[in-house]
């Protein structure tokens, strides 16, 4: 089965920072990667698909790039509402897992 | 509006058996996989069971083999989550979720979830 790991777990940052976020797939995804936002007490939000797509309705200040094995979410101007936790899910294959997810807090 | 809308949640003991629902509206359900996640309280994302369209293919987490059961009735745009054998680790709330173009692929539809409580 193939394993998602996320760094760093936790990230200290300041409105108008640019933020990046990896996953690194333990073999090859290929582009199957999809990045989410979770606020607390609510069902994730989907932010880019494919590993560069972004899903409509979502701010262009969010990007993400990668293939293969190793992948990057950036916020390219932090804003208040960007506090949040994000996490990366393959769907390459089954079991479709996701990784352990980046907190992003107020610096 | 496309919705999901979770329900049958609720609070029972190591060894029980609960049934979740996901009663989908707003798009053409037997289109798309389906899948369940959970989160565990103070803790990340765990993709749970899948299955596609037609309902003719399932998948399962190995945490949950053998003991849950995924099904869907594309007649009544509900799909279900059979939870037998429940111990304190299932403890979570539970989102069901849609696939955005078909077959696994990213959840772009999800669910505000229901609570499974198991405990003495």
């Amino acid at each position: 089965d193939i394993q998602m790991t996320q760094s760093p777990s936790t990230l200290s940052a300041s409105v108008g920072d640019r933020v990046t976020i990896t996953c690194r797939a333990s073999q090859s995804i290929s582009s199957w990667l999809a990045w989410y936002q979770q606020k607390p007490g609510k069902a994730p939000n989907l932010l880019i698909y494919e590993a560069s797509n972004l899903e409509s309705g979502v701010p262009s200040r969010f990007s993400g790039s990668g293939s293969g094995t190793e992948f990057t979410l950036t916020i390219s101007s932090l804003q208040p509402d960007d506090f949040a936790t994000y996490y990366c899910q393959q769907y390459n294959s089954y079991p479709l897992p996701f990784g352990g997810g980046t907190k992003v807090e107020i610096k | 509006e496309v919705q999901l809308v979770e329900s049958g949640g609720g609070l029972l003991q190591p060894g029980g058996s609960l049934r979740l629902s996901c009663a989908a509206s707003g798009f053409t359900f037997r289109n798309y996989a389906m899948s369940w996640v959970r989160q565990a309280p103070g803790k990340g994302l765990e993709w749970v069971s899948a299955i596609t369209g037609s309902g003719g293919s399932t998948y399962y987490a190995d945490s949950v083999n053998g003991r849950f059961t995924i099904s869907r009735d594309n007649s009544k745009s509900t799909m279900y989550l059979q939870m037998n054998s429940l111990r304190a680790e299932d403890t979570a709330v539970y989102y069901c979720a849609k696939e955005k173009r078909g077959v696994r692929d990213a959840f772009d539809i999800w669910g505000q979830g229901t609570m499974v409580t198991v405990s003495s």
